[in-house]
């Protein structure tokens, strides 16, 4: 069956400029996370939805981040004002249950 | 917070057994994972363990959870040169919204 997707799967941007990032989880999964994975700073948790309950953003960086999911389904990931420090792989995940996280391929985000 | 360690690098030879080792902090962890990474690609999930069990095999894999000293490892048996790959121990908190990484283990397996 198909497995999570994300779009685009490269994005270079110039700094200052917005971006958005979008998931689509696989169906069924109630649960969906962005991640982002860096050379410095390893995986990092940025924020989890769950079904229709306020998301956890815990893990966002700066005010500069935000996500939103529509319809409990698809999620967009948006920086606005990129900086270079923003560069990375952004992953998503989503899962059914507590105990598996499955993750897509990630979005490669390059701030020049 | 939470903290989770492994070491950096692994290197064998095709056919022996590798074992990744893994320590974490948090001891009210539900899950304890492990994800594969190749280059160029996104994390794949390898095996898990519920964090009441202390052992779960699959096929080559068998991982080994001691609680009480917070750490966990995963054996691949039989390793092959299509096991290299950068390997993560994650746990999941008790709230179930997160998981935490190790900083992954890249794991050379010569021929």
């Amino acid at each position: 069956g198909a497995g999570v997707s994300q779009s685009p799967s490269n994005k270079v941007t110039e700094k200052g400029k917005d971006v958005e990032l979008r998931c689509d989880p696989i169906s069924g999964h109630t649960a969906l996370y962005w991640y982002r994975q860096s050379l410095g700073q390893g995986l990092e948790f940025l924020i989890y939805f769950q079904g229709n309950s306020a998301p956890d953003k815990s893990g966002l960086p700066s005010d500069r981040f935000s996500a939103e999911r529509t319809g409990g389904s698809v999620s967009t990931l948006t920086i606005q004002r990129t900086q270079q420090e923003d560069s990375a792989v952004y992953l998503c995940a989503s899962s059914r249950h507590r105990d598996e996280q499955y993750f897509g391929p990630g979005t490669r985000l390059t701030v020049t | 917070g939470e903290d989770v360690e492994q070491s950096l690098f692994l290197s064998v030879r095709e056919g022996d057994s590798s074992v990744i080792n893994c320590t974490y902090t948090d001891s009210s962890s539900t899950y304890l994972y492990w994800y594969k990474q190749e280059p160029g690609a996104g994390l794949q999930l390898l095996t898990y363990i519920f964090s009441n069990m202390d052992m779960k095999q699959d096929q080559r894999l068998t991982v080994l959870l001691n609680k009480k000293d917070k750490h966990l490892s995963l054996r691949i048996a039989d390793t092959q040169t299509g096991d290299s790959a950068i390997y993560f121990c994650a746990e999941m908190n008790n709230a179930g919204n997160m998981l935490t990484f190790g900083g992954g283990t890249r794991l050379m397996v010569k021929p």
